[in-house]
């Protein structure tokens, strides 16, 4: 089952335009949230995160926000560019048992196409 | 400061052989990770180490052993490779501490395992 959950496989932009990418989460415990950015052959990169004493969190031209209520997150990306073609990865941790590192759980990503 | 490294980045087994999958990481991080990732699916943790000398299972450790001899080397060992761990693994690491103010791991850029 599914605790993160990233219901579009893709996604395609026209450069300049806004990109938003959708996550749903399913378990309550969860206060802490990470997007990931992944180009092919390379490993995942940390673009930005969320705690859950937030609802946004903003950097440059990516903002993430944060409806716990409804258990989603989406991140924004203004103006998208062709360089933002990537795979994004929503990722939702929560403290261990013990008490100790938080250790994400990921959704499955989503392929952003931005065309020039 | 090269970061995580992880050799090798492709390797073809035989159904049976054994291998190791390296990374060492030169940040003086305490935490270190490694991740699955099958196609179209999201990131699935085998094992983690807290610190050298430490490790502990994640989601999916069936047939798979670690080590954290030291605090920059974190091998994964397959001893008996089966076409279900053809997938690509990562690893990945952390500052680590009890509060997640240094989120957001640094990843490793992947090994490509095929098993046949």
């Amino acid at each position: 089952d599914q605790q993160v959950k990233q219901n579009s496989p893709s996604l395609s932009v026209q450069e300049g335009r806004i990109s938003i990418l959708n996550c749903d989460y399913t378990n309550s415990m969860f206060d802490y949230f990470l997007w990931y950015k992944k180009y092919p052959a390379e490993g995942p990169t940390f673009l930005i995160s969320i705690s859950s004493i937030k609802d946004k969190n903003e950097d440059g031209r990516f903002t993430v926000f944060l409806n716990k209520s409804a258990k989603h997150l989406s991140l924004h990306i203004v103006p998208s560019q062709p360089g933002d073609s990537a795979v994004y990865f929503c990722a939702a941790s929560a403290r261990t048992a013990s008490g100790g590192s938080y250790i994400p759980t990921f959704g499955r990503g989503t392929s952003l196409i931005v065309h020039p | 400061n090269a970061g995580v490294t992880q050799t090798p980045k492709f390797r073809i087994l035989k159904i049976g052989q054994s291998m190791t999958l390296q990374c060492t990481q030169d940040m003086n991080h305490n935490y270190m990770y490694w991740y699955r990732q099958d196609p179209g699916m999201g990131l699935k943790l085998i094992y983690y180490s807290v610190g050298a000398g430490i490790t502990d299972k994640g989601e999916v450790p069936n047939g798979y052993n670690v080590s954290r001899s030291t605090t920059e080397d974190f091998p994964l060992r397959l001893e008996l490779a089966a076409p279900s761990q053809t997938s690509v693994y990562f690893c990945a690491s952390r500052i680590g501490q009890a509060l997640p103010i240094d989120y957001g791991y640094t990843f490793g850029s992947g090994t490509r395992l095929t098993v046949v």
